[in-house]
């Protein structure tokens, strides 16, 4: 059984351009969550999605930053025109529906703004 | 949101008996008490959690006092590998899936 898994590892974007990070989650699990680890900071969660909705969002920054679950594919977080303070390690989490706080992270992406 | 309160860091003789404890004199009735590590630059791993009786896995042990008031998780055997960040949580987001990570207690294993 695969684990999470995010792609890709490592992004380097210019300021101004639009980064997307992806997000399998576990086999059977249908909820998402992304969290972001900025350097020597601890981690803070961002936003919670199940399959076509987002069910909480209270973590993402009010403009830039989107984030979607469709019904067919990975889940995206969609950053538009990065600037230096987005560079961070940007992990995804999934967990299955009946024990939501068994959350099983992914490698991460770690973002570099340049 | 009940708060959890870590030592900073701590060390373990290679080998020993590693025990990590938190306080959260806050829980709520219904809080359960969840713990996850990160290894330098991974993702978090989830490690064990309960609600009020003493739990064990493959992992480690979860010891949580009678009065839900503060926890211990043990790692019976701690190796170099388990040289992480420990995070214990008891909060639980509006919709219940949000898990907050604090500060954590930095365990270093050293032979």
């Amino acid at each position: 059984n695969a684990g999470v898994m995010q792609n890709p590892r490592h992004l380097v974007r210019r300021r101004g351009q639009e980064a997307r990070l992806r997000c399998s989650p576990m086999k059977g699990h249908s909820h998402v969550y992304w969290y972001r680890q900025l350097p020597e900071e601890g981690l803070k969660f961002m936003v919670y999605l199940q399959k076509e909705n987002i069910i909480d969002e209270s973590g993402m920054p009010k403009e830039r930053f989107s984030a979607e679950f469709p019904k067919e594919g990975p889940s995206i977080l969609r950053i538009q025109q990065v600037v230096r303070g987005d560079s961070a390690a940007y992990f995804c989490a999934s967990s299955p529906r009946d024990m939501p706080y068994e959350q099983y992270f992914g490698p991460g992406t770690r973002l570099t703004v340049t | 949101d009940a708060k959890t309160t870590q030592p900073p860091s701590m060390d373990c003789a290679e080998g020993r008996a590693a025990n990590l404890p938190c306080n959260h004199s806050t829980i709520s009735g219904n809080e359960y008490v969840y713990w996850y590590r990160q290894i330098h630059s991974q993702g978090p791993q989830y490690i064990i959690h309960g609600l009020k009786n003493n739990e064990t896995n493959e992992m480690a042990s979860l010891i949580i006092t009678e009065d839900r008031k503060s926890s211990t998780l043990i790692l019976p055997h701690a190796t170099l590998r388990d040289t992480a960040v420990y995070y214990c949580i008891v909060r639980v987001g509006e919709y219940g899936n949000k898990l907050v990570f604090g500060a954590g207690t930095i365990l270093r294993v050293k032979s």
